[in-house]
């Protein structure tokens, strides 16, 4: 059975780091191209980033381009998102999908909530 | 940068059809991926590749696409459809996905 978890989340301050882990169950991540996505509270779903099976190519939205980086642990078989000056506008569930290139299977989420 | 536009809710009738639409420009050259979402849930893969539809989604749920709109058609519609409902691609130019801005359906 495929299953994504998340985990990470927690409460951080304007300016602060923060590290999301999403480990893979079922599959291979190295196989896959992967996701992560993220949801404000109450609004909908926003891309954030991807990167390709062999972790040559990384893409992000323009929002956290410079400030997040997305990489991967094979050997682990888990994804991460490095989560750097984040902004209260990055207050959300971040949620890690498999590329298919639709999105099949999604983690269940993992609150960053940046505040002072 | 690409944008998707979905009509902010939609709301149905238990038994009737719910048309839930996705403009883009051109959408119709792209491929369309439609996701449903429950509160406190993650979301969840419904139809791929503008119509096709994952095992285990039930044979109501289809999609077509078109022009400058993609459609996701719910048919026989159940009050367990309630639910938000995302349309999302991939924009070839700057190699960005993109979601649509979300449809809320209401089963009456």
């Amino acid at each position: 059975e495929v299953q994504l978890v998340e985990s990470g989340g927690g409460l951080v301050q304007p300016g602060g780091s923060l590290r999301l882990s999403c480990v893979a169950s079922g599959f291979s991540v190295s196989s896959y191209w992967m996701h992560w996505v993220r949801q404000a509270p109450g609004k909908g779903l926003v891309w954030v980033s991807r990167i390709k099976s062999d972790g040559s190519s990384t893409t992000y939205a323009d929002s956290v381009k410079g400030r997040f980086t997305i990489s991967r642990d094979n050997a682990k078989n888990t994804l991460y998102l490095q989560m750097n000056s984040l902004r209260a506008e990055d207050t959300a569930v971040y949620y890690c999908a498999r590329h298919r290139p639709y999105l099949d299977y999604w983690g269940q989420g993992a609150l960053v909530t940046v505040s002072s | 940068s690409y944008v998707l536009t979905q009509p902010p809710s939609v709301s149905v009738a238990p038994g009737k059809t719910a048309r839930i639409t996705c403009g883009g420009n051109n959408i119709g050259r792209k491929s369309v991926h439609w996701y449903q979402q429950k509160p406190g849930q993650a979301p969840v893969l419904v139809v791929y590749d503008d119509s096709d539809r994952p095992s285990g989604i039930p044979e109501r749920f289809s999609g077509s696409n078109s022009g400058n709109t993609a459609t996701l058609t719910i048919s026989r519609v159940e009050a367990g459809d309630e639910a938000d409902y995302y349309c999302q691609v991939w924009d070839s130019n700057n190699d960005h996905y993109v979601f649509g801005t979300g449809t809320k359906v209401t089963v009456l």
